[in-house]
């Protein structure tokens, strides 16, 4: 069936470090791919989305291209700060109320 | 700030009660969703309204029901509570197809 499938948390990292975190899916049609950020006591914050293949999304200095070949939508950023300390969820849509998300990947950031 | 509304943002009660959730969508947003949020931060959905009408059921239980009143804002009914109830209760608009979902800050339940 549909889902996405993201690589599991948590992920450590110091600042300034290369950040990927790794989101594929499996879909019938041709979805939308969003990646929502969740600060802690906060809600899902839509992060970035790509509408179609080839798409780059990006917002903050994160980016992630929806590449329809292999499937995935990798979340990618150059240098990481300490405030970039969340939970990233991939997520995908189509048909409207197909709505799925990934099972969340912690962030930590060490200054 | 999302523009979804959702209150409580905290609830304490005891096992066997009953409580509403209320979330206000956002401005122009026909569709209502309602994920529940556990500890180990997986997010659930449990349930999606649109302009009035059920459109989606996901891993709702029988004890949990949902609505969506005229000026589009929804309630999510939880009765019979357990203590596995406790969780994180996120509500979320859209407003057409494909588009991303925008989500409140949530009801945090307790279940005592």
């Amino acid at each position: 069936g549909d889902s996405v499938t993201q690589m599991e948390g948590p992920v450590t990292l110091s600042e300034e470090a290369f950040l990927t975190i790794n989101c594929t899916y499996t879909a019938t049609g041709y979805p939308s791919l969003f990646w929502y950020v969740q600060y802690p006591g906060e809600g899902l914050q839509l992060l970035l989305k790509a509408t179609k293949a080839d798409d780059k999304g990006s917002n903050k200095g994160f980016e992630a291209t929806y590449r329809k070949e292999t499937t995935s939508f990798h979340l990618e950023k150059g240098s990481v700060q300490v405030s970039d300390s969340a939970v990233y969820f991939c997520a995908l849509i189509y048909n409207f109320n197909k709505f799925y998300f990934g099972s969340g990947t912690k962030l930590n950031v060490k200054p | 700030d999302s523009g979804v509304t959702q209150t409580p943002k905290h609830l304490i009660t005891a096992t066997g009660q009953r409580v509403t959730l209320r979330c206000s969508p956002r401005s122009g947003d026909l569709s209502v969703y309602w994920y529940q949020q556990s500890l180990d931060q997986g997010l659930q959905f449990l349930i999606q309204y649109y302009n009035g009408e059920e459109r989606a059921k996901g891993n709702i239980l029988e004890r949990f029901s949902a609505q969506q009143f005229p000026d589009l804002h929804s309630e999510l009914n939880l009765s019979s509570l357990e203590l596995g109830d406790s969780a994180l209760y996120f509500c979320a608009s859209a407003k057409a197809s494909n588009s991303p979902l925008h989500f409140g800050n949530g009801t945090r339940l307790t279940v005592t």
